[in-house]
């Protein structure tokens, strides 16, 4: 059964810390790993990765694919208070439709 | 506004009672998507639909949970004689011909008492 597992579930820093948030995947037909952010209501695309090894990079936010032992990370430097939320895995897998599977989510709370 | 919208936007109705839930995707995207969220935790797919056809209606709890599509635009999900578990954020999502990424509404959060 195609599975996403995200960790940690949830994490607290204070405002200026790194964190990095970790996916991992088990899926047929792999096609590509998206990160989404999740405030209050709809969740809003931050990335889409379908290569090994090539960092996607906006701001302070970065990531990257690992193919080969599937898995994603999401960087957060500095982070602030507006990166509280709750970041989204999927995976778009399948060969003749679209199948996207989502992890549980990493809820992160910045502090000041 | 060019966005996906869902209405309504919050739903209280009586256990057993049927519930009808609107997507109206971003004109000119053939793909979309349900998912249900509960609270704290991640999207459970429920369905997806490529033009008017579901190809993949695998999530679909029940055969209480409904789904159609008309005109390759609007979607209603429709729940029937509702469940205290159905209680959730109900999300609809649309992409350009089913590639990524999806553009997701504000979801309607459904309550059954």
């Amino acid at each position: 059964e195609d599975k996403v597992v995200q960790s940690p579930l949830s994490l607290v820093v204070h405002e200026g810390d790194t964190v990095t948030l970790n996916c991992s995947y088990e899926v047929t037909n792999f096609r590509s790993l998206l990160w989404y952010k999740q405030e209050k209501k709809a969740p809003t695309f931050l990335f889409m990765l379908t290569s090994s090894g090539i960092e996607k990079k906006s701001g302070r936010l970065s990531s990257i694919l690992d193919k080969k032992e599937l898995f994603s990370i999401l960087n957060i430097t500095a982070t602030q208070t507006g990166d509280s939320a709750v970041y989204l895995c999927a995976v778009e897998a399948g060969t003749s439709y679209d199948k996207v599977i989502f992890g549980p989510g990493t809820s992160l709370s910045v502090i000041p | 506004g060019a966005g996906v919208s869902q209405s309504p936007s919050n739903k209280v109705t009586e256990k057993g009672k049927d519930v009808e839930l609107r997507c109206d995707p971003i004109s000119g995207h053939t793909a979309l998507y349900w998912y249900r969220q509960s609270l704290g935790q991640g999207l459970e797919f429920l369905i997806y639909f490529q033009g008017n056809s579901a190809p993949d209606k695998s999530g679909l709890p029940s055969d209480r949970f409904s789904a159609e599509r008309t005109g390759g635009s609007v979607s209603t999900l429709t729940i029937q004689r509702t469940q205290q578990e159905d209680s959730a954020v109900y999300l609809c999502a649309s992409s350009l011909t089913g590639a990524q990424p999806q553009h997701f509404g504000d979801g309607t959060r459904l309550s059954i008492l």
